[in-house]
């Protein structure tokens, strides 16, 4: 079975520091991957999509992709209180659905 | 660009009732929609996925003569729940695929179902 997993949290991070959320998945294949967060309440909003090896810098978003070890995470660097949030990691295994993680509840300590 | 739109953003019904959602792709055209379902403090659950003038591919136990997908076009999906019962009341979001987009999704803002 195709699976995601992240750590729920909640992870409480001070304010300027920078967050560091992690994702891993079961499929070496698989080749696209997301980030999405989502707000109490609301539906998710897309950050970043990353498909290479490597890192992807967004802003204070970096995300950071290594397939060999089958691993997703997001940085997020000067974290700000409005940054708190569920963050959903997503990967497409090849199909056209993607499979969400179950997400990580960031705060961000004022 | 890529946005997508839903309404009603909430609604209150009574039992036995049916729902109608809209989905639509506001400035691109969705080759592809997807439904998801999610309740309080649980991961998004998908219900079906869409391809426009073909007939839904529904998730397992996902009931489809009570969730009916409609694609009728590259900007508007629909998804009515047919006699509803309290235990329907959740948050349906629908997200939109386009071509140009590669397979990225965006979300629509999320209908807030409550059934009385």
């Amino acid at each position: 079975q195709k699976e995601v997993e992240q750590n729920s949290g909640p992870l409480s991070v001070p304010e300027g520091a920078i967050a560091s959320l992690n994702c891993t998945y079961s499929d070496r294949g698989s080749q696209s991957f997301f980030w999405y967060r989502q707000y109490s309440g609301k539906s998710p909003e897309l950050i970043m999509s990353i498909y290479s090896n490597g890192d992807k810098e967004d802003g204070r978003f970096t995300a950071q992709l290594n397939k060999a070890s089958q691993y997703v995470s997001l940085l997020i660097r000067d974290s700000q209180p409005s940054d708190s949030a569920t963050y959903l990691c997503a990967v497409n295994f090849g199909n056209e659905k993607l499979t969400f993680g179950t997400g990580t509840r960031l705060t961000i300590i004022p | 660009g890529a946005v997508v739109s839903q309404h009603p953003s909430r609604v209150i019904c009574k039992s036995g009732t049916s729902v109608k959602i809209e989905c639509r792709s506001l400035d691109f055209q969705a080759t592809t929609m997807f439904w998801y379902r999610q309740f309080p403090k649980q991961s998004l659950m998908l219900m079906a996925t869409s391809n426009e003038g073909s007939k839904a591919t529904y998730e397992q136990g996902v009931e489809k003569d009570k969730f009916l997908i409609n694609h009728a076009s590259l900007t508007l999906s629909t998804l009515t729940v047919t006699s509803a019962h309290p235990e329907d009341s959740s948050f349906y979001i629908c997200s939109a695929r386009g071509q140009a987009g590669g397979d990225t999704q965006y979300f629509g803002p999320g209908t807030r179902l409550t059934v009385l």
